[in-house]
């Protein structure tokens, strides 16, 4: 069965300056998805960034970039330039491509506190 | 923003009382998931639906049932609350497109208390 690890409960960064999320997976497919999720304290669940496992090349969206480490099955989350609107829960999940029934498996998240 | 309304958006209830969140879209989004949110454990499944009439299980069903008679709404039933079932639910939409899965959109939640 797929697994989802964050190991980091809680990370803390000053504003301005670079922080890096880990998350690892366990599964046997070749072809899946990896999703970062933000949940601030709203408690909106908000798309960060995805993955294509067949695409080599690293997503990035504005200050969020991911090093997606296949062989290692590692999808970090690094947030540059961390602003004080980036406090908030993160999560990594993972989906199987292929059949539309399959389902995110979610890591238990990280809590990302922002020093001002 | 994603069409996707809950409600209601909080509620609290007695243990033994049946309980119904419903989940509205507007975005005609095939599939739709009821998640509960618990502290140290993240987002789990409790049911899902691919189509109107078509659900099925997700990992932490025992004590809910759902219903989705129709594509915009998915509704989410507690028979007999239990204290156990105290949590934020989270519905959330997808849609998948010649076979590429699109992620998925929440709700804005609604939190259940049982007392």
């Amino acid at each position: 069965a797929q697994t989802v690890t964050q190991s980091q409960p809680e990370m803390s960064v000053q504003e301005a300056e670079t922080v890096t999320l880990s998350c690892t997976y366990d599964t046997s497919e070749s072809d899946y998805y990896l999703f970062w999720y933000k949940q601030p304290p709203s408690r909106q669940m908000i798309l960060v960034i995805r993955q294509e496992a067949y695409k080599q090349q690293n997503a990035t969206e504005n200050r969020f970039s991911v090093n997606f480490q296949k062989a290692a099955k590692s999808f970090s989350l690094k947030i540059s330039d961390s602003q004080l609107g980036d406090a908030a829960m993160y999560f990594c999940a993972y989906r199987r491509r292929g059949n539309s029934n399959y389902q995110l498996i979610w890591g238990a998240g990280t809590k990302l506190i922002i020093k001002p | 923003d994603a069409g996707i309304t809950q409600s209601p958006r909080h509620k609290v209830t007695e243990t033994g009382t049946p309980v119904t969140l419903r989940c509205h879209q507007t975005e005609n989004h095939r599939y739709m998931y009821w998640y509960r949110q618990d502290p140290g454990h993240g987002l789990r499944l409790i049911h899902y639906s691919y189509g109107v009439k078509d659900t099925d299980k997700g990992e932490v069903s025992d004590g809910y049932s759902v219903s989705r008679s129709k594509t915009e709404d998915f509704l989410l039933t507690l028979e007999s609350a239990t204290s156990s079932q105290t949590s934020v639910y989270f519905c959330a939409i997808s849609e998948s497109i010649a076979g590429v899965y699109n992620e998925q959109f929440f709700g804005p939640g609604t939190r259940l208390t049982v007392l």
